[in-house]
């Protein structure tokens, strides 16, 4: 079955500190694999988005990792604030997403909750 | 360019009731896809629209549908709803090919089932 495993649930941390989310997979074929925020009320965000030949990519302070023959990912959010509390969320994708092609299937983990306090 | 929009972004039902969402995607772009979002379940796929077909379907009962239109709006009907229907139901544009395809979320629909 194609499950997306994240870890912590959620996590409280203080501002300008340093934090790794965890995401284990079971998808197969892999595909790509992509980090989302999601701010409370909001619709989620794409931070980063690897494939399997990548292993790790920058967006500001986020830096995603990705080790495909353990299937695990990691976030890792640098020198915090208090706008990054919110929800992240991994994705990973079965096949390659084309618009106007194939089908393509995302499975969702449930997210990791990180506040940020001052 | 204006991101994607859906209304209403809140509604409260009773059990039995139908509803009908709506989503536009960006502009351009010609791909949906329908997401329920809740506490326990997280994301879960509802369905993909490509240029008015339905592309994909998730593992939802009948009472869920869709459709898109020709300018690529689309909307998502639940049937006699459930308690367990409430939940955000968010709607995603895609843009681009390949891997690299980009799916950029609206702000949601929460809807409540009373």
């Amino acid at each position: 079955k194609n499950q997306v495993e994240q870890s912590p649930q959620s996590l409280i941390i203080l501002e300008g500190k340093n934090c790794t989310l965890q995401c284990n997979y079971t998808v197969s074929p892999f595909s790509n694999l992509r980090w989302y925020k999601q701010d409370t009320g909001r619709g989620p965000v794409s931070l980063t988005i690897m494939t399997f030949s990548e292993n790790t990519k920058s967006n500001g302070r986020y830096t995603a990792t990705l080790d495909a023959d353990t299937k695990q990912s990691s976030l890792h959010i640098t020198a915090s604030q208090l706008s990054d509390s919110a929800s992240y969320i991994c994705v990973v994708s079965k096949t390659p997403q084309v618009s106007g092609g194939s089908n393509y299937k995302l499975t969702f983990g449930k997210g990791t909750l990180l506040t940020v306090n001052p | 360019k204006a991101g994607v929009t859906q209304t209403p972004r809140y509604l409260i039902k009773t059990r039995g009731q139908q509803v009908t969402l709506s989503c536009s995607p960006i502009s351009g772009h010609r791909s949906v896809s329908w997401y329920q979002q809740t506490p326990g379940q997280g994301l879960q796929f509802l369905f993909e629209y490509f240029s008015e077909t339905q592309r994909n379907k998730g593992n939802f009962p009948g009472r869920f549908s869709g459709r898109q239109f020709s300018n690529s709006r689309s909307e998502m009907n639940v049937s006699t709803l459930e308690l367990g229907d409430s939940a955000l139901y968010l709607c995603a544009s895609v843009y681009g090919t390949g891997v690299y395809n980009e799916q950029f979320f609206g702000p949601g629909t929460r809807l409540t089932v009373l």
